[in-house]
């Protein structure tokens, strides 16, 4: 059964302690794999797509990186304002011939002054 | 440019009552997706249209669940006879490509409360 996991489920971080957090999935074939940030009473917010092993992207304080098994969000130096809920979710195809979207439960990060 | 729009924000309902969610998506996003978000949790998917045609319900958790795009932007999700495992965040995102492959737009979602 297709999944896909994520930890810790919550972290705290002191203001410049970087730190990484981890999604991983199984899936029967991956199309890409995206993170989001959500906000409390907001809807995620679109941060990065990967689609390949290998492959990494950036935006200011943030690194996605992608393996076949998992995918990391590293965050450097992090600051107050990068506190929220990271979500990532997995598109692979479905049966029926459609795609599926799989999300995690995600990682609550605090990061304190 | 404005983003997803989604009404209400808030809605309760008795138990037994039909409730209808509208989202106003990005004009020109070919691609909509409905989403139910409990608390605590990640999204999951209920369905997804291309343009005006629903290509896939398969996450719809049953028969009272129904969604529309009749002119391929404006989409509703309807409810009939709310219970209460209803209770949830409903979002709708949109995105400019074929099955959201980029990125998906979410609007603020509709927290609904069946009481």
């Amino acid at each position: 059964e297709d999944q896909v996991t994520q930890s810790p489920e919550a972290l705290r971080l002191q203001e410049g302690e970087s730190s990484s957090l981890n999604c991983s999935y199984t899936v029967s074939g991956l199309r890409g794999l995206f993170w989001y940030r959500q906000d409390p009473g907001k809807g995620p917010e679109f941060l990065f797509t990967l689609y390949s092993a290998g492959e990494e992207k950036e935006k200011e304080r943030l690194k996605a990186t992608l393996t076949k098994k998992e995918s990391f969000l590293h965050i450097t130096a992090p600051k107050p304002e990068d506190s929220a809920t990271y979500l990532c979710a997995v598109q692979s195809p479905a049966t029926s011939g459609t795609y599926k979207y799989i999300f995690g439960t995600g990682t609550r990060l605090k990061v304190l002054a | 440019g404005a983003g997803v729009s989604q009404s209400p924000r808030y809605k309760v309902a008795k138990r037994g009552q039909d409730v209808a969610l509208r989202c106003d998506p990005i004009s020109g996003h070919v691609s909509l997706f409905w989403y139910q978000q409990a608390l605590g949790q990640g999204p999951e998917f209920l369905t997804y249209f291309q343009n005006e045609a629903q290509l896939d319900k398969s996450g719809l958790p049953s028969d009272r669940f129904f969604a529309e795009r009749p002119e391929g932007s404006v989409s509703t999700l309807k409810i009939q006879r709310t219970q209460q495992e209803d209770s949830a965040v409903y979002l709708c995102a949109s995105s400019y490509s074929d099955w959201g492959d980029n990125e998906q737009f979410f609007g603020p979602g509709t927290r609904l409360t069946v009481l």
